[in-house]
């Protein structure tokens, strides 16, 4: 049983165009978030939900909207992609302070 | 920890000997800690945490040291293996507050 999925694994678009990426998780945790990590590894927080609540966005261009129907799940959908999008994208959840559960990431490829 | 960094650091180490990693952490308001492990295409996993009432903490063959004097964390493993090749993140946050921050990441190589 995975505890923190997300699909797709893999994205190759063009420019300009919306996609969306989902996360799910069957931990029963009340905070998730979703990160991005670019070429060089770095991990940088894009927003956190609690109990589908927004209560983190972190100065993330306003193309990238995320929507948590409930609190198991979190979705990302991203309109116009820009080359500069390319990275990979990690959902996490957590019920403990700073003990995040990750998801196996989205590798985006933006041409 | 706060990313500075252009590049990530990489730390090679003998099959069988300890490892030191290091990373320096920005917000002196940050009052927990915790090192993570990721390894190639997988998603970052816990490895350890400290809080900032103290300054060490064993776990099976890993230690956490933390000093807040000067905001320096470290890891240590011990008889390095070669499943222990990853990146290694420190992640600092504070009672309350959602937000995790992680540092730049050290790449571990064990060479057998």
């Amino acid at each position: 049983d995975t505890a923190v999925s997300q699909t797709p694994k893999y994205l190759v678009t063009q420019m300009g165009n919306d996609k969306s990426i989902k996360c799910e998780q069957n931990l029963g945790h009340d905070t998730m978030y979703w990160y991005k990590q670019d070429s060089k590894k770095f991990l940088k927080i894009m927003f956190s939900y609690n109990n589908k609540e927004l209560i983190i966005n972190e100065t993330v261009p306003n193309r990238f909207s995320p929507k948590s129907p409930d609190k198991a799940h979190l979705n990302l959908h991203i309109n116009s992609l820009e080359l500069g999008d390319s990275a990979v994208y990690f959902c996490a959840s957590s019920q403990d302070l700073g003990k995040l559960f990750f998801g196996s990431g989205t590798q985006l490829s933006v041409l | 920890g706060e990313s500075v960094g252009l590049h990530l650091p990489t730390l090679s180490v003998q099959e069988g000997d300890n490892s030191i990693i290091n990373c320096a952490y920005s917000n002196s308001a940050s009052d927990y800690f915790i090192w993570y492990k990721q390894e190639s295409g997988k998603g970052p996993q816990f490895i350890i945490d400290i809080r900032s009432n103290m300054d060490k903490r064993q776990g099976q063959r890993v230690t956490v040291l933390l000093n807040k004097t000067v905001k320096h964390l470290s890891l240590q493993i011990a008889a390095t293996q070669p499943g222990d090749s990853a990146v290694y993140f420190c992640a600092d946050t504070k009672e309350g507050y959602q937000k995790v921050t992680f540092g730049t990441g050290t790449k571990l190589q064990v060479i057998p």
